[in-house]
């Protein structure tokens, strides 16, 4: 089994409507993250957690909002979708490290398209 | 906090031929520099990494070195395969950048037979 799973692995919805992406994972980590991935631009962070109680904005969080309802649980909600959050989303999740960052583990990622 | 730049892509090499995709960083403090490979479909996974000066990550036959002096984190391979068709990513984390990965743009790889 996958140790990092999102749902849904592909969706198509239309301007406006409400969208959440879910991530589970069973790798015991702390911290967890949410990626968009657009063609040319690389991996941009959209939020992350270090623990359940800690939520951060990343660098593209506008028209994002998360939830950590569980350690092994990270949600992504388009509040009221638009054309250019069509992108591929990435679920992340690594251990704590004293000297800053450890090796992030992805998911499968979920395809979102907005009409 | 950290940037990454990585060479314009894509790549297209013959099977068997020497592979150079360069990356360079800007970073306050002392990042770890690391190459992820997104396989067709898949997510990223690690391929390699270093986490200091003159260290020099390995695996499947990529290579990659720690040089602070350019801040450069170059992968390289020898001797590339039809299946490593893949995008190549190089992240920077650590740092100011406590906890968090910066990526660059990614580096389409496509080898013919």
């Amino acid at each position: 089994d996958a140790d990092v799973t999102q749902t849904p692995r592909n969706r198509i919805t239309k301007t406006g409507k409400r969208i959440m992406l879910e991530c589970s994972q069973t790798k015991g980590h702390d911290r967890m993250y949410w990626y968009r991935q657009d063609p040319g631009l690389g991996l941009r962070l959209i939020y992350y957690s270090f623990d359940v109680k800690d939520i951060n904005k990343g660098e593209i969080s506008d028209g994002y909002s998360v939830s950590r309802q569980a350690q092994a649980k990270f949600s992504l909600s388009l509040e009221s979708a638009i054309p250019n959050q069509t992108a591929l989303y990435f679920c992340a999740t690594s251990a704590p490290s004293s000297g800053g960052v450890n090796e992030q583990f992805f998911g499968p990622g979920t395809r979102l398209t907005v009409l | 906090g950290n940037s990454v730049t990585q060479m314009e892509g894509p790549v297209t090499l013959s099977e068997e031929a020497f592979l150079t995709i360069n990356c360079t960083y800007t970073a306050t403090g002392y990042p770890s520099l690391f190459w992820y490979v997104q396989y067709p479909g898949e997510g990223l996974q690690l391929l390699l990494k270093a986490t200091k000066a003159d260290d020099k990550g390995s695996n499947k036959g990529f290579e990659a070195t720690y040089r602070k002096e350019t801040t450069s984190f170059h992968l390289e391979k020898g001797s590339v395969q039809v299946s490593d068709s893949a995008v190549y990513f190089c992240a920077a984390g650590g740092g100011t950048s406590y906890g968090k990965l910066t990526f660059g743009q990614g580096t389409i790889l496509t080898v013919h037979p």
